[in-house]
């Protein structure tokens, strides 16, 4: 059974740039969380998606936005890219309510230059 | 808001070595507690978890227990091993927001020599 799929691995950006995430949820799961993890700090959350709504969103400006498939799957989108964007970004998704079940994507590397 | 402290590394042992890492947590209701692991070029997996005071999660030789008292969740193992190296982060659910969004600490990173 696949877990949590990211895509791509690695991307290389140009300040100013837009950038679009790709994660495709665990078999059974309904919901997929996005977190931004930068370099030697822990994850934060950016956004939820549920039923292909944004449930909750963390601190992060408009620039980041998301959206969710009929399949459950997500993107991420990130515009007017800044260096400080630099970061692996992590896909978990999850059954609705069940706050233990997150299973996590290997993540995303996105380098601003 | 929710948040959590631990200690920074990087933590340095020896094969079989007492490992402690500790964690403590501010919120304003009671959360669950979760011990991530990340290996190297990897995403996070969970370790351990306790949803309520005085539980103590286990796995794989891991243990915490949650210590509402002393706002505290700290990792032990007896022995360690090589394969223990990586990045250990402690995380609570934010149990006042919509979604029980996970708070992580900064993490501590574990090297275990042979």
């Amino acid at each position: 059974d696949a877990g949590v799929t990211q895509s791509p691995t690695h991307l290389i950006k140009t300040r100013g740039q837009q950038v679009t995430l790709r994660c495709s949820p665990k078999s059974g799961h309904d919901t997929v969380s996005w977190y931004q993890q930068a370099l030697g700090q822990g994850p934060q959350f950016i956004f939820q998606y549920y039923e292909e709504e944004e449930r909750q969103r963390g601190n992060f400006p408009d620039r980041f936005s998301g959206h969710q498939f009929p399949n459950y799957s997500s993107e991420l989108n990130v515009n007017a890219l800044l260096l400080g964007d630099s970061a692996l970004y992590l896909c978990a998704s999850s059954v609705l309510g069940i706050e233990y079940g997150y299973t996590f994507g290997s993540g995303t590397r996105l380098t601003v230059v | 808001g929710d948040s959590v402290t631990q200690m920074e590394g990087p933590v340095t042992l020896s094969e079989e070595a007492f490992l402690t890492i500790n964690c403590t947590y501010t919120a304003t209701g009671y959360p669950s507690l979760f011990w991530y692991v990340q290996y190297p070029g990897e995403g996070l997996q969970l370790l351990l978890k306790a949803t309520k005071a005085d539980d103590k999660g286990s796995n794989k030789g891991f243990e915490a227990t949650y210590r509402k008292e002393t706002t505290s969740f700290h990792l032990e193992k007896g022995s360690v091993q090589v394969s223990d190296s990586a990045v250990y982060f402690c995380a609570l659910s934010d149990i006042g927001g919509a979604t029980n969004k996970l708070i992580f600490g900064t993490g501590t990173l574990l090297a275990v020599q042979p």
